[in-house]
């Protein structure tokens, strides 16, 4: 069990410009989580997958935020034209889904920081 | 109504004390809940997780639930300078995305 591994661990960027963001989950967890933190709130739920599908998106988010996990092991989050509120710890998890059970916790990795200028 | 809620703090106590820290959430079909800490600028990590009413304790932490009330806790017994962090509460609903609240901060004054 190497962890949940994220990178880069810090992007600076400047406004306008797309980035991208890659997750490695514990390999034998199915649940891949794409949180967005900002200083003094807790992580904001973005998108999660289950293997490759893609089963909810937040609401809240701009179309300019996409995600993929095209073979149901790594994710990508990419986030085009960024803008300067796009500013945020980006934090992914992963998790065991274990249904008989209910223990669903999430692990995560260390979050990559995103600077937009 | 948020989905889950924390009083944000900071709470502080006294080294050796007993910290309580409260979240409500909002979906009564919620299934699992889970206790996160958090250092400052670190990620979460996993303190605790309760699925049925009652209490559970590992080691100096309690989670305690209540799921008609729509109320769950987290004690800290024996309060050390170290457990100073950022005590998130999160709740998932059915087996669908994990909701967190805004968090707790709490100073444990030596």
């Amino acid at each position: 069990d190497t962890g949940v591994s994220q990178d880069p661990r810090h992007k600076i960027t400047k406004r306008g410009q797309n980035v991208t963001f890659r997750c490695d989950p514990i390999s034998e967890h199915n649940r891949l989580y794409w949180y967005r933190q900002t200083l003094g709130q807790g992580p904001e739920f973005l998108t999660y997958f289950q293997n490759e599908a893609q089963l909810e998106k937040s609401r809240l988010l701009s179309d300019r935020f996409s995600a993929e996990r095209p073979k149901g092991s790594f994710s990508t989050l990419e986030i085009q034209r960024t803008e300067q509120g796009d500013s945020a710890m980006y934090l992914c998890a992963s998790s065991p889904l274990r249904e008989a059970t209910g223990s669903s916790p999430l692990h995560f990795g260390n979050g990559t920081r995103l600077t937009v200028t | 109504q948020k989905e889950v809620e924390q009083n944000s703090g900071p709470l502080s106590v006294p080294e050796g004390a007993i910290a309580s820290l409260n979240c409500t959430y909002s979906d009564r079909v919620s299934q699992s809940f889970f206790w996160y800490r958090q250092y400052s600028g670190k990620s979460p990590e996993l303190i605790m997780s309760i699925y049925s009413n009652g209490d559970k304790e590992d080691g100096r932490f309690t989670a305690q639930l209540n799921k008609a009330s729509q109320y769950v806790s987290l004690l800290i017994r024996d309060s050390q300078p170290s457990d100073s962090a950022t005590y998130l509460c999160a709740v998932m609903v059915g087996y669908q995305k994990v909701t967190f609240g805004t968090g707790t901060k709490l100073q444990v004054i030596p």
